[in-house]
């Protein structure tokens, strides 16, 4: 088993349509949680952090975690075509380091 | 606030060679992480470091290794390359990167490396 799993997708969604990303993880001491969006080409760029139970919401991004069931996702409003890129779920375990999802691609149809 | 800076941008190199990449990290930053990224494998840690102390490594060869200086930047170095090590090298920085659920942890990437063996 995959210490981070999410779908690879892609996941198409129209335009101003909510995209629903999820990601799950295995290691139950995880404390802290990362959703990185990357544009082909280009470097992770962080677009949301959550460490506690419950929803984070910032503009158009909403987190949700849920550490009893090893759960985290990502809710997109108001979808955009710019939006468009792989959406990376990292997770930190408390070992210094980021263990990564392998991404879910998300296409928004004009 | 300046971001994560990384050099070179872009490398080639053949078989046999070795390499070293620079990392600056955001002001104020003492964390610094090392990444690779293939296609195949996605993004897997390589190694961290604070205040000069390499702190955590991942399962890689000896062949990669890495050290921090007092200011906080950052090399990683590879040797005898292989054609396996072509990928994007991508360095991260976090003030403490401890990893205990505050916004210290939050790692912010530079634009990578890409490194290509030939």
């Amino acid at each position: 088993q995959k210490e981070v799993e999410q779908n690879s997708g892609p996941l198409s969604v129209p335009e101003g349509a909510i995209a629903s990303l999820n990601c799950t993880y295995s290691d139950r001491v995880s404390q802290s949680f990362f959703w990185y969006r990357q544009y082909s080409g280009k470097s992770p760029e962080l677009i949301m952090s959550i460490y506690s139970n419950g929803d984070k919401e910032d503009g158009r991004f909403t987190a949700q975690l849920n550490k009893a069931s090893q759960y985290v996702s990502l809710l997109i409003r108001d979808s955009q075509p710019s939006d468009s890129a792989t959406y990376l779920c990292a997770v930190n375990t408390g070992r210094r380091a980021l263990t990564f999802g392998s991404g879910t691609r998300l296409q928004v149809q004009p | 606030k300046a971001g994560v800076t990384q050099t070179p941008r872009y490398l080639i190199k053949t078989r046999g060679q070795q390499v070293t990449l620079s990392c600056s990290p955001i002001s104020g930053h003492r964390s610094v992480s090392w990444y690779q990224q293939t296609p195949g494998q996605g993004l897997q840690f390589l190694f961290e470091y604070f205040s000069e102390t390499q702190r955590n490594k991942g399962n890689f060869p000896g062949r990669f290794s890495g050290r921090q200086f007092s200011n906080s930047r950052s090399e990683m170095n590879v040797s005898t390359l292989e054609l396996g090590d072509s990928a994007l090298y991508l360095c991260a920085s976090s003030k403490t990167g401890t990893g205990v659920g505050s916004s210290t942890d939050t790692q912010y990437f530079g634009p990578g490396t890409r490194l290509t063996v030939l």
